[in-house]
């Protein structure tokens, strides 16, 4: 079974800047995995951010930014604001378009 | 605008057939490169992708949950349904609908607000 792990948790100062990474249990990541990334805070349902690796979605801040680091699959946030105080989930999409959730990452501004 | 919205029992019983409908407006599950997308998430876990259907009948299920679930549409109607057989309490959980748009590459971009499943005697 595919394991995607991700960093149980993240702190950044405000106006810091984070990198978040998305792997797998066995294997590197590359584009071919179409990484994408969400954002969700408690109770909501989650927010597209990016996808097809480095896409951000329709409105997102140009301070979120995907790419491939080395063979994970990373989000990067630049000069974080207290509101993107959230978990984060990454998926990778396996052969034939299935996909799979990361661990999710839970990110603090303080 | 594109809305997505799930429905279906609030409370099921273990062993029990779960069913649920994503009803969504705002574009047409005939176009070419378009899906429906269904997410679950447990209390205080993470979130997990269990199967999507596309404008063409294609569907793909997460392999792990593959032999009880079953993802259908009803184009006439702007409806998606995810059945779920053999219910038991680790799949309660919030489940979510979610669109996936021609040439994003299986990403999801609009979510549907989720409905809380509770799997309880």
């Amino acid at each position: 079974q595919t394991v995607v792990t991700q960093e149980p948790s993240f702190s950044v100062s405000p106006g810091g800047t984070v990198t978040l990474t998305c792997g797998l249990s066995s294997g590197s990541v590359s584009t071919s995995y179409y990484p994408s990334w969400y954002q969700q805070t408690p109770g909501q349902a989650p927010r597209t951010l990016i996808y097809s690796t480095n896409t951000r979605s329709s409105g997102v801040p140009d301070r979120f930014s995907g790419s491939i680091l080395g063979n994970k699959a990373a989000l990067t946030i630049t000069g974080a604001q207290a509101d993107d105080e959230s978990d984060y989930y990454c998926v990778l999409y396996m052969g034939s378009g299935i996909g799979v959730f990361g661990t999710g990452t839970k990110v603090t501004v303080l | 605008q594109i809305t997505l919205k799930e429905s279906g029992p609030t409370l099921v019983k273990p062993t029990q057939t779960l069913t649920l409908t994503c009803t969504f407006s705002g574009f047409s599950l005939s176009t070419s490169g378009v899906g429906v997308g269904w997410i679950r998430q447990p209390p205080g876990k993470a979130l997990e992708w269990l199967a999507l259907i596309y404008w063409d009948d294609d569907k793909r299920y997460s392999p792990s949950l593959k032999s009880r679930l079953t993802i259908t549409k009803d184009t006439s109607k702007n409806q998606v349904v995810l059945t779920m057989t053999n219910m038991d309490p680790v799949d309660t959980a919030t489940y979510f609908c979610a669109h996936s748009p021609y040439n994003w590459n299986y990403a999801l971009d609009y979510w549907g607000q989720g409905t809380l499943v509770t799997v309880s005697s």
